[in-house]
Order: C-alpha cells, then structure tokens, then sequence
C-alpha cells in the first residue's frame, strides 16, 4: 500500500486477555516506531525498530508488551494479560532511515479499549 | 519541567486569517531538532514543519513556518490563510541530541477549529 497500514482500526477487549496489533510499514522503511496516545494527550514513545532489531524498547511500560518486526516489514505489537490502564490509542510510524530530521510517516492507529 | 509546553488546549481562527499556535521547550542539550504534525479527525499524524536548532532561518513549508525563538526557548507554529481543513489537533515535539526523530517527546496538543 502507499501508506502506513494499522490493523485492526478498533479493539474491544476484556481485562486479561492478550491482544496482538499490526503495523505494514511503507515498503522500503527501514525504520519503524510504537507510540501510544492517551486520549487528549501527545505521543508516547514504545519501541524502535531498525530493520528486525529493537535497539531501543525503553517505552514499553512493562514486560507485558513485547513487538517484533519479521522481514524488515510487518510489526506486531503484543499485550499480554490487558488492563484497563492499556486503553489507549497505539500509533505506528516508519520513517526511510533513522536519522534526526527523517520525516516519519504514521499509520491511522488501533484504538484499544480494554474492559 | 515538561519538555514541551503546549499552553493552549484550543484555539478558534476565522477562515482566511493567520492563527499562532504556541510551544516552548525545554532542553540542556544545544543541539535539538523542532516538529510539528497535525492530527486531524482520521487519527492519522501529519507532519508539517521541522526547525534545527543550528539552523539559521526560521523553517517555512507553504503556509506552515515556524517562529523560532531560541533564546525564550519558542516554537510557535503560523498557519497563514486558515482554511476549514486545517481544523485539527496540532501537536509540538522535540528531539535532543542525535536521537532520532522517531524518539522525540511530544506535546499534549493543541485543537484548532477553523469558523467559516
């Protein structure tokens, strides 16, 4: 696709189940990030992606998030055992580098919302 | 200190009319980088503008620029010739040092309506 492909748009969910959320960067994106935007509020960074590795997971809030990226492309983001503090919108971005001014191109996010 | 103060929760402009968004910052480091993204309904980040703090002039990208105060730590965005389109959230962050743009802190917004 042209742009940054999140999926699903919109997941209700119970308190203590796992969900999975999916990022297709824009082909040729090196670069991949997570954020999560709680409501009225800015971005929050998660994880970064350089190709398959993370050299930066100092967002994630706690060991029940964990992502990976297969094939320097798709990205999923994990939350195990859910609570309700997790609601929240999760924003995914890539970017063609890592660099200080590269322009980072976002996906519509996965609006969570754990009951 | 928040890193970046984004003071005005909303803002109204006419249609046609220049509006100011305001957003100071707050950083040790003498080398940052400045961004701003609008956020419309969709949910979907745009960005629009970004300022280097070595840079000589202040950043213009059609009718975004960038009023770039280094010395009061200030980042204001003009918008020139609102139009209904730009009604969004509009959203102030910063990188520090050579982390990369992806990391940078974000603001908490700023939702401007346009008025027809």
């Amino acid at each position: 696709g042209a742009g940054v492909s999140q999926s699903p748009s919109n997941k209700v969910t119970e308190k203590g189940k796992d969900v999975e959320l999916r990022c297709d960067p824009i082909s040729g994106h090196t670069a991949l990030y997570w954020y999560r935007q709680s409501l009225g509020q800015g971005l929050e960074f998660l994880i970064y992606f350089q190709g398959n590795s993370a050299p930066d997971k100092s967002g994630l809030p706690s060991d029940r998030f964990s992502a990976e990226r297969t094939g320097g492309s798709v990205s999923t983001l994990t939350i195990q055992r859910t609570q309700q503090e997790d609601s929240a919108v999760y924003l995914c971005a890539s970017s063609l580098e890592s660099a200080t001014n590269e322009k980072l191109f976002f996906g519509s996010g996965t609006q969570l919302s754990v009951l | 200190a928040q890193k970046i103060t984004q003071t005005q929760p909303g803002m109204f402009v006419q249609e046609k009319e220049a509006v100011t968004l305001d957003c100071t910052y707050d950083t040790s480091d003498p080398s940052y980088g400045l961004f701003w993204y609008k956020q419309p309904s969709s949910g979907e980040m745009i960005f629009l503008i970004y300022q280097g703090s070595y840079d000589q002039q202040n950043a213009t990208e059609g009718r975004y620029s960038l009023n770039f105060q280094k010395a009061r730590k200030s980042a204001n965005l003009v918008i020139s010739a609102s139009q209904l389109g730009d009604s969004a959230m509009y959203f102030c962050a910063m990188r520090e040092g050579n982390t990369n743009a992806g990391k940078s802190t974000f603001g908490d917004g700023t939702t401007l309506t346009v008025k027809p």
